[in-house]
């Protein structure tokens, strides 16, 4: 298995501002994935992360807003720029296991709750 | 594109009583299909899991079968506790060009009373 940690575990943050979450897994993985889950909705993909290479962004996902940084094989930052009360979320970071080459398992941080006034 | 579809929140029960959440899956072929659970305040954990039609997947006391028939795989526990109070996500897995991703339903919030 993996175990991931995320830093901040929540944050109260001012319009206009930045926040960068950290997280840190506990073994090397190729694939780490930033989701956001909105009050009351599910997870949505914000960008796959790669190490060594750029992130991946989904659509409607920029890199302007949510830069990804991925500097090794355990640990990677997501920064929410010029935040709005819209990006009021919780965001998660994964990462996938494979499992015997049947299936990829996918484990989550804690995530970081974050509340934008 | 592959997509579930999982019935809407949320549900309330009684301490014992049976608990089934419905999700259903659009794919073609036949996909891994997962539930996660998400305890209050926690991230999100592997509750089950199955990898090929017809399988069942089980874990502290819930269930799911593959079913190809109904494209469904439906989550049921027999005697729910309290401590089973938490949101569940029924999910597959992106076969295209974003492997080791996850497309989730919706959540559907389970809080169980005494």
């Amino acid at each position: 298995s993996a175990v991931i940690s995320q830093k901040p575990s929540r944050d109260i943050c001012q319009r206009g501002t930045s926040l960068t979450i950290q997280c840190q897994v506990d073994s090397q993985v190729t694939m780490m994935f930033w989701y956001r889950q909105q009050p009351g909705q599910s997870l949505t993909l914000i960008a796959t992360a790669n190490q060594g290479s750029e992130a991946t962004y989904e659509s409607g996902f920029v890199i302007d807003k949510f830069p990804i940084s991925r500097p090794n094989l355990t640990f990677s930052t997501l920064t929410v720029s010029n935040m709005s009360p819209e990006d009021s979320s919780i965001y998660l970071c994964s990462v996938t296991l494979r499992r015997g080459g049947i299936y990829n398992e996918q484990f989550f941080g804690p995530g970081t709750r974050l509340t934008v006034l | 594109g592959d997509s579930v579809t999982q019935m809407e929140g949320p549900v309330t029960l009684s301490e014992e009583a049976f608990l089934t959440i419905n999700c259903t899956y659009t794919a073609t072929g036949y996909p891994s299909l997962f539930w996660y659970v998400q305890y209050p305040g926690e991230g999100l954990q592997l509750l089950l899991k199955a990898t090929k039609a017809d399988d069942k997947g089980s874990n502290k006391g819930f269930e799911a079968t593959y079913r190809k028939e109904t494209t469904s795989f439906h989550l049921e526990k027999g005697s729910v506790q309290v401590s089973d109070s938490a949101v569940y996500f029924c999910a597959l897995p992106d076969r295209g060009s974003t492997l080791g991703r996850l497309y989730f339903g919706r959540g559907t919030q389970l809080t169980v009373w005494p």
